[in-house]
């Protein structure tokens, strides 16, 4: 596709609720990025993807963070048992290159989870 | 530690008038450098990135941005905004090597252009 896409762009969850945030990244890219994006803060590092393996998943805040890529391309967010202070944006993003080197970041618009 | 600092929470210019945002870091090493824009609603877009050569950059939308060493400094500028220009601008570095790929980011500069 022209751009990084994500579903849904909106999610309400009632506390304790498991959910799933879905990334469709550049078509080829080879890496894949989630960030957390607090209200009225810069984004935040979760994760890090290159083709399907997961090389770097500091960020993610705790074990009921969990993300995956399986085939390399689209990639899925899952927080479990959603507690009020997972609410954010949560904005993936794809860049054309792998390896040891940092390359430009392409943003998808992000899913807005607020957990009630 | 690794972070970015952008000094002004927010700032209000006339349409017209100049532009300069600041952004300062700390980094091991001199990272790779980006400024991003959010609208409203909207992903994160790049403005500009400086990654080695001439330490002036040109980007998108008339801005640029000149990387100073000595400062750990990466100021974004616009000679005359127009009102589209409000929005979120973020600061960001990244490493120039190794497996850490991510980006830290600061807190951004909200922008508001008054008519």
């Amino acid at each position: 596709g022209a751009g990084v896409s994500q579903s849904p762009r909106y999610k309400v969850a009632k506390r304790g609720q498991d959910v799933a945030l879905r990334c469709d990244p550049i078509s080829g890219h080879v890496s894949l990025f989630w960030y957390q994006q607090a209200l009225g803060q810069g984004p935040e590092f979760l994760t890090y993807f290159q083709n399907e393996a997961q090389l770097d998943k500091s960020g993610l805040p705790s074990d009921r963070f969990f993300a995956e890529r399986p085939e390399g391309s689209v990639s899925t967010l899952k927080i479990q048992r959603t507690q009020q202070e997972d609410s954010a944006v949560y904005l993936c993003a794809s860049s054309p290159t792998g390896g040891a080197r940092t390359d430009t970041q392409y943003f998808g618009p992000g899913t807005r989870l607020t957990v009630l | 530690a690794q972070s970015v600092t952008q000094p002004d929470i927010h700032i209000t210019v006339s349409e017209g008038a100049s532009l300069e945002l600041r952004c300062n870091y700390s980094y091991g090493a001199t990272p790779y450098l980006f400024w991003y824009v959010q609208s409203p609603g909207q992903g994160l877009q790049l403005l500009l990135k400086y990654f080695s050569g001439d330490t002036l950059v040109q980007g998108i939308k008339g801005f640029e941005a000149e990387f100073k060493r000595s400062q750990s400094s990466f100021n974004l500028r616009k000679p005359s905004v127009h009102w589209s220009d409000a929005a979120e601008y973020f600061c960001a570095v990244g490493a120039r090597a190794g497996n850490n790929r991510k980006l830290i980011w600061g807190l951004g500069t909200s922008l508001a252009v008054n008519p």
